[in-house]
């Protein structure tokens, strides 16, 4: 079945350390989207990428990075920059840019600093 | 910037009924979504409404788009304890609400 794989599903960080986040789709999807939601609260963009070699940073992006090496990955690194990253972090696909087509969401990863 | 805003944060109800969440954008939207987010889960995309004054059902989940479009509601009938869950809107540039997160008491 097509789906979104997000890898691990916990995760645990010591303060200071990097750590990357795993997002793969095989849904030949164009678009990809890294969200970031706290509890209790809506979802937050981070960054997008519409086409492969290309992405934009989302209202919150300070602290993390991305890449779109490959149609079917786009994975995340929250660096020791960002400042309060323990949150719950979706990535989602869709066929194109946004706009007419709805989400598809991976099942998402617990990020916890310790 | 652009802001979608969301009411209520909360809701409980008792099974049987009814629920309705609102969601209010600050510009005129090219279209809105609805999704549905269930405890411990992820986002599931429900629906899409484009047309001005549209109005979508699904079951007992009735969805409307403003004639102004920039609002829309999520209307569900007789609640179930399967409802429980945190509903979303998505409008605009890639902007969601808060959440109403529904509870239902059996």
């Amino acid at each position: 079945d097509g789906g979104i794989t997000q890898s691990p599903k916990y995760l645990f960080r010591k303060e200071g350390q990097n750590v990357t986040l795993s997002c793969e789709q095989n849904l030949n999807h164009d678009a990809m989207y890294w969200y970031r939601q706290d509890p209790g609260q809506g979802l937050r963009l981070i960054y997008y990428s519409q086409i492969v070699n290309d992405f934009q940073k989302g209202d919150i992006a300070e602290g993390y990075s991305v890449s779109r090496e490959k149609k079917e990955s786009f994975p995340l690194t929250v660096t020791s920059a960002q400042k309060n990253p323990t949150a719950f972090y979706l990535c989602a696909s869709t066929p194109r840019d946004r706009a007419g087509y709805g989400y598809t969401f991976g099942s998402g990863t617990r990020l916890t600093v310790v | 910037g652009q802001q979608v805003m969301q009411i209520p944060q909360y809701q409980h109800v008792q099974e049987g009924e009814d629920f309705t969440t609102y969601c209010n954008s600050s510009t005129t939207l090219s279209n809105i979504q609805w999704y549905k987010q269930r405890p411990g889960g992820h986002p599931v995309f429900l629906i899409q409404l484009v047309k001005s004054g549209e109005v979508k059902k699904q079951k007992r989940l009735t969805f409307q788009f403003g004639e102004a479009k920039k609002n829309s509601s999520l209307h569900i009938t007789a609640t179930q304890t399967t409802d429980v869950g945190t509903y979303f809107c998505a409008g605009g540039k890639l902007i969601f609400g808060q959440g109403t997160e529904l509870s239902v008491k059996p």
